[in-house]
């Protein structure tokens, strides 16, 4: 596609609701990055995968949050019994091998309730 | 682990007047600097990078500048216009977007005056 794109765009889950977010990157990106945004904060880090191989999952911040890219494309980021604190956009970026920039979707809106 | 400040948190500067926004790091491994620029309700959009072996590059109306040695790195957008309005975030990471994560600054609001 001309893009990454995200969806659903927003998303409003109870507490203890597991909720499921989706990533479709710009095609033949083999890296692809998840990052959080809390209101008026800058992008955090979650996790990283270049192809199907996640390299580093060092952000997620607990171990409700999972991360799966299974045939190197489509990527979903799940989180688990959700908490007034995993309020935020959830985004995706993609990048092309070898290249240092990369493209971010428009991210999904969690609010959790 | 990296920390990058960035300032200030908001700037509001006449049109055609410019803007400079700075940024500090702490990790002296960093060696790719982006900055990213966000309008309401989207994704974040690189405009400029710059890596550490050159101390300056410059897009049209947008420059960055690296110091290496003091850790710190600035934007600097010209000729300002209405468009330019939106949030700035800077960035660090050790080898580059497509290689590991980036470390961002928490944001700079531009304001441009009519």
């Amino acid at each position: 596609g001309a893009g990454v794109s995200q969806s659903p765009r927003y998303k409003v889950a109870k507490r203890g609701q597991d909720v499921a977010l989706r990533c479709d990157p710009i095609s033949g990106h083999v890296s692809l990055f998840w990052y959080q945004q809390a209101l008026g904060q800058g992008p955090e880090f979650l996790t990283y995968f270049q192809n199907e191989a996640q390299l580093d999952k060092s952000g997620l911040p607990s171990d409700r949050f999972f991360a799966e890219r299974p045939e190197g494309s489509v990527s979903t980021l799940k989180i688990q019994r959700t908490q007034q604190e995993d309020s935020a956009v959830y985004l995706c970026a993609s990048s092309e091998q070898g290249s240092y920039g990369y493209t971010f979707g428009s991210g999904t809106r969690l609010t959790v309730v | 682990g990296e920390n990058v400040e960035q300032h200030p948190s908001t700037l509001s500067v006449q049109e055609g007047d410019s803007a400079v926004i700075k940024c500090t790091y702490s990790d002296s491994a960093s060696n790719y600097f982006p900055w990213y620029k966000q309008e309401l309700g989207k994704g974040p959009q690189l405009i400029i990078d710059i890596r550490s072996n050159v101390g300056e590059k410059k897009d049209q109306r947008i420059a960055v500048t690296l110091n290496k040695t003091a850790k710190h790195f600035s934007l600097h957008i010209t000729e300002t216009q209405p468009e330019d309005s939106a949030v700035y975030f800077c960035a660090a990471s050790r080898r580059g977007g497509g290689a590991d994560g980036l470390t961002f600054g928490k944001g700079t609001h531009l304001i441009i005056q009519p």
